[in-house]
């Protein structure tokens, strides 16, 4: 159980195009979903976390309008890239938190490689 | 800020030895602990979670836990070269935070 697929697992865009990435749990229903960015050679980089049905929460530093995030049910969160650079490409994950289980661990998906040329 | 710090490493041991890899974090109201292996150009894996104080065994994985130190440590026994990886401590407050890693290479 507590299985998440990312959907693009790479994409290749074009500067100044828009991105979705899908994140889904896929046996399990989460109240939260949480998405990362991890650049070569660093540490994982919460950018915001998602709770359905209501608005996300940016971490400081990430703009909300650049990094459009929806959460629409508890299975589907999406995160758009929009007016994409080259300074965006990097290795974006999702990760949910499974209610059922009521513990505090994070399954990750197994990310999305974003470049921007 | 809370934060969680850990070696960066390489931690090197030969394979069968036992690799001890140190976690320690700054926020005292932090109550569950994670260890994550992330293996490069890959997403991290959940490998053990730890809640409270003393050991926690799985097959070859043992988590420590000493909340009065704010020390959380994963020992991985009979290591081997695919557990060669970095390995990433992670306690939660109000969110998860995660520290910068310790790469472990196991030799044959």
């Amino acid at each position: 159980g507590a299985v998440v697929s990312q959907h693009p697992s790479w994409v290749i865009c074009k500067s100044g195009t828009s991105v979705k990435i899908e994140c889904r749990s896929l046996d399990f229903q989460a109240t939260t979903m949480f998405w990362y960015r991890q650049f070569p050679k660093q540490s994982l980089m919460l950018m915001a976390t998602s709770n359905e049905g209501s608005k996300a929460t940016y971490e400081q530093g990430v703009e909300k309008d650049k990094f459009l995030i929806n959460h629409a049910s508890l299975t589907l969160s999406t995160l758009t890239v929009t007016s994409a650079h080259p300074e965006d490409s990097s290795f974006y994950i999702c990760s949910a938190h499974n209610r059922g289980q009521g513990a505090d661990e994070q399954y990750f998906g197994p990310g999305t490689r974003l470049t921007v040329t | 800020q809370k934060e969680v710090e850990q070696n960066s490493g390489p931690l090197s041991v030969p394979e069968g030895a036992i690799a001890s890899l140190n976690c320690t974090y700054s926020d005292r109201g932090s109550q569950s602990f994670f260890w994550y292996r992330q293996y490069s150009g890959k997403s991290p894996e959940l490998i053990m979670f730890i809640y409270s104080n003393g050991d926690k065994e799985d097959g070859r994985f043992t988590a420590q836990l000493n909340k009065a130190s704010q020390y959380v440590s994963l020992l991985i026994r009979d290591s081997q070269p695919s557990d060669s990886a970095t390995y990433l401590c992670a306690a939660t407050g109000s969110t998860l935070t995660f520290g910068k890693g310790t790469m472990l290479l196991v030799s044959p």
